[in-house]
């Protein structure tokens, strides 16, 4: 059974830095690629980011918003992928989920998401 | 990418019929998919590939369109799918982004 549990939320003062980690198990890891997505409290999804697989060269994808100060990398040998936020801002304030989708798109699989709260 | 989705709260009875529109700002082919959310879970994909239904969502789920216009419809309402709606692009030249969702609320 495949299994997403994202770890490393909390409360972070504006302008600190987080790093957010994805623990995968029930899948192949190292040929799957990885997003995060986000969702402030009362508001809509909002895709973040994505890894690809050692086969595509671990290739990044970030959405604009957040291109420069957020950074997804991964450890295969740990089936875990890590989101690292800098410079964070109280906007910056949501669930964040990591999710994989299955070959071709067909479907996907999210972690529970953890909280991540900028506030001074 | 940007997707804007209409209407943003859509009010009808179990057994209507419920068709949610997601517009593409620029040509995605049909890379688009469908996701439900009831609150405070996680996202399900509904419809992937624009008209694809995903592995186990029940056949009152269908998508359609290419392009730029895309429609989710819900042939008859059960009780279980009052919730919120979102459609997603997957283009693989362009960021993924997502609509700002609509919510289909009980009459």
């Amino acid at each position: 059974e495949v299994h997403l549990v994202e770890s490393g939320g909390g409360l972070v003062q504006p302008g600190g830095s987080l790093k957010l980690s994805c623990a995968a198990s029930g899948f192949t890891f190292s040929g799957s690629s990885i997003h995060w997505v986000r969702q402030a409290s009362g508001k809509g999804l909002e895709w973040v980011g994505r890894i690809k697989d050692r086969a595509n060269s671990y290739e990044t994808t970030y959405a604009a918003s957040m291109k420069g100060r957020f950074t997804i990398s991964r450890d295969d040998s740990m089936n875990t992928a890590y989101l690292q936020m800098n410079s964070l801002e109280t906007e910056d304030t949501a669930v964040y989920y990591c999710t994989r989708p299955t070959s071709f798109w067909i479907d996907d699989y999210w972690g529970q998401g953890t909280l991540v709260t900028v506030s001074s | 990418i940007v997707l804007t989705q209409s209407p943003t709260t859509l009010c009808l009875s179990p057994g209507e019929r419920a068709t949610l529109s997601c517009r593409a700002s620029q040509s995605i082919g049909s890379y688009l998919a469908w996701y439900q959310q009831k609150g405070g879970q996680a996202p399900r994909l509904l419809i992937y590939s624009a008209s694809n239904r995903a592995p186990g969502i029940p056949a009152r789920f269908s998508g359609s369109g290419s392009g730029t216009d895309f429609t989710l419809t819900i042939s008859s309402l059960e009780p279980e799918d009052f919730a919120l709606y979102y459609c997603q692009q997957r283009t693989i030249w362009a960021p993924w982004t997502f609509g700002q969702g609509t919510k289909v609320e009980i009459k």
